[in-house]
Parts: C-alpha cells; sequence; structure tokens
C-alpha cells in the first residue's frame, strides 16, 4: 500500500513552453502533497505544501506564478511549471501524506526529471 | 528552526567494509521523528527508517542499524558487509510532531566499489 506515482517520469520540452506534472496517491487519500525540486548531486528543497481544496502554502524564494500547484481532489496534486527556461530544469519530487494517520507519514513519488532546452 | 547535518558528502568504501554515514539534527521540539532514506540512480526515495524522539532503541535490520543518541542529537546509520548495490545518496531528515514537513540534511553519497 501507500503508492505515489508521477506522470510523467522524464520530459524535455523548449523554452517558453509550460509542462505538466502529475502526482497520484493510488491507493490511499492524501490529505497533503508536498512538491519537492532537486538540483544535481543536491539535497531536496520543498517547494510547496498542498491540501486538497485549498491554495498551496509555498516556502520562500520559490514563485508562484511560476510554479502553479493544483490539489483538486485527494488522489492528485499537479505542478505546473510555466514558461519553463533551462534553469527550471530539474528532478521534481512529489510526497503524499497518508491522511488520519497520526504520524503524518510521507510516501513519495518516483520523481520526474525535467529537461529545458 | 531544524536543521539536519550530514557532514560526509561522499564516502567510498571497497565491498564488505562496514560503513557508518553520521546524521546530527537540530530541533527545539520534545517530540519529533528523524528518517533515513536511500536514493539510488534511478531517483526514487527508498524508505529505510522513521524513529520517534522517545524510543532510543539502537535498531537493526539485515545489514543495517542505526544508532540514535538523543543526548548528541545524532541518528547514525550503520552498513555491514557493504555491498555494490548499497552504492547510493543516503538522507537523513527531521520532522517535528506539530506539522508534517520533512527537513532533510544534504545527504551523503556512498560508493562502494568491488
Amino acid at each position: 500500500g501507500a503508492v505515489v506515482s508521477q506522470h510523467p517520469s522524464r520530459v524535455i520540452c523548449k523554452s517558453g513552453t509550460s509542462v505538466k506534472i502529475e502526482c497520484r496517491s493510488l491507493d490511499f487519500q492524501a490529505t497533503t502533497m508536498f512538491w519537492y525540486r532537486q538540483f544535481p548531486k543536491k539535497s531536496l528543497m520543498l517547494m510547496a505544501t498542498s491540501n486538497e481544496g485549498s491554495k498551496a502554502t509555498y516556502e520562500q524564494g520559490v514563485e508562484k506564478d511560476k510554479f502553479l500547484i493544483n490539489h483538486a481532489s485527494l488522489t492528485l496534486s499537479t505542478l505546473t511549471v510555466t514558461s519553463a527556461h533551462p534553469e527550471d530544469s530539474s528532478f521534481y519530487i512529489c510526497s503524499a501524506s497518508l491522511r488520519g494517520t497520526p504520524t503524518y507519514e510521507q510516501y513519495f513519488g518516483p520523481g520526474t526529471r525535467l529537461t529545458v532546452t | 528552526a531544524q536543521k539536519v547535518t550530514q557532514a560526509q558528502t561522499e564516502i567510498s568504501v571497497v565491498e564488505k567494509e562496514d560503513v557508518t554515514l553520521d546524521c546530527v539534527y537540530e530541533t527545539r521540539d520534545t517530540t519529533y521523528y528523524l528518517f533515513w532514506y536511500k536514493q539510488p540512480p534511478s531517483g526514487e526515495l527508498v524508505f529505510l527508517i522513521r524513529r520517534n524522539s522517545f524510543d532510543e532503541q539502537n535498531e537493526i535490520s539485515g545489514r543495517y542499524s542505526w544508532n540514535f543518541q538523543k543526548s548528541t542529537s545524532s541518528f547514525n546509520f550503520t552498513i555491514t558487509a557493504s555491498q555494490v548495490v548499497d552504492s547510493a545518496v543516503y538522507f537523513c531528515a527531521l520532522r517535528n510532531n506539530a506539522g508534517n514537513m520533512l527537513t532533510f540534511g544534504g545527504g551523503t553519497r556512498l560508493m562502494v566499489k568491488p
């Protein structure tokens, strides 16, 4: 149980285009989903926290208009990188927090590697 | 504010050697959770262990063992008889009891050579 999927796993896009990444909890309801960004050989940096049915909470320094997050249901959150540029190339990882558990365990998706040319 | 420090950025060992990955954390909370994750080259984070702040018992799982020392705010991870498949980046992480936000350490890249 507690499987999180991400789609696509890899995407290459041209500069100026927008890219949408989906994060799904496959067998549980996720109260909260998190989006992380990881640069090569670096740690995971939290970008935003997304609660179902409400606006995402962004970390300092993360542009809300650039990284649009939608959490429309308890099993799906999407991250849209708008007007992507080469510096947005990165590994994006989502995680989902299990509803109803006291420890709010986070389960991670397999990640999406974005390359902007 | 929470902080997790993994002082070793890269470790290289030869197969069958034992290796310990260090993790030191800072938090003002009395209740918190500590984690270790493995990130192989594929990128997916693999959960290894969760330990709450009230449970200082060391844990062993096969070749893996963890040493939680609250007095020194450390949660070290030892791999016994390392194997090439252990090569990965290992992250230590901290979460407080109030929220569900994880704070990650910088990671330690472990290379196990045959």
